[in-house]
């Protein structure tokens, strides 16, 4: 059950745009549109921004976007702000035995 | 509103046993998949365990199954994860998930979590 690869960090200034990838296999990424995105800020509980690849639940910023080609997964943030800085995590279903793997996370800093 | 609320971490000696609940609110529970996932101190996101919502369907990663159970009392609006043979790596906060409409496979919302210190 190998973690989703993602940079460990990024960093972007205010206004700007930025990219965090999430690279997985032909057996989990790939193979499932089940792809989702959480934001946490240090000390709290993880916060869903992304499902299904591409859909934003409400309440959560039109700033968040995401997408996916073949393995790999990207979640893309536009106009950064200030309460964008946090860790963010990718998620993807990977079948019926290792069910789902997190990716190990990536810091977002604004500068 | 949903609302979800865990208890029973601690202390617990390597090779102890430990249950953590979650009581839930503000949905129908029964028609939902729950799932616990963990994060060591200063590390990432691991998913543990998921349940489905008639509580038929578990899934467990593979660093857990044999040891950890998860359940569910649907008339009492509870998730469960019964700890046994508790080991080191095993310290960590633990988070209730709720599943999304479509499914098990994201988690909407999240409890505030228990940590789980395994230690002597």
């Amino acid at each position: 059950q190998s973690a989703l690869t993602q940079p460990a960090s990024v960093s972007g200034s205010p206004g700007q745009s930025i990219t965090i990838s999430c690279t997985g296999t032909s057996s989990d990424v790939g193979n499932y549109n089940f792809v989702s995105w959480y934001q946490q800020h240090p000390g709290k509980a993880p916060k869903l921004m992304i499902s299904e690849v591409t859909k934003r639940p409400s309440g959560v910023s039109n700033r968040f976007s995401g997408s996916k080609s073949g393995n790999t997964a990207s979640l893309t943030i536009s106009g950064l702000q200030a309460e964008d800085e946090a860790d963010y995590y990718c998620c993807s279903h990977a079948g019926r035995t290792t069910f789902v793997v997190f990716g190990g996370g990536t810091k977002l800093t604004v500068l | 509103e949903v609302q979800l609320l865990e208890s029973g971490g601690g202390l617990v000696q390597p090779g102890g046993s430990l249950r953590l609940s979650c009581a839930a609110s503000g949905f129908t529970f029964s028609n939902y998949g729950m799932t616990w996932v963990r994060q060591a101190p200063g590390t990432g996101l691991e998913w543990v365990s998921t349940i489905s919502g008639s509580g038929k369907g578990i899934y467990s990663a593979d660093s857990v199954k044999g040891r950890f159970t998860i359940s569910r009392d649907n008339s009492k609006d509870t998730l469960y994860l019964q700890m046994n043979s508790l080991r080191a790596e095993d310290t960590a906060v633990y988070y209730c998930a709720k599943g999304t409409v479509v499914g098990t496979r994201a988690f909407d919302y999240w409890g505030q979590g228990t940590l789980v210190t395994v230690s002597s």
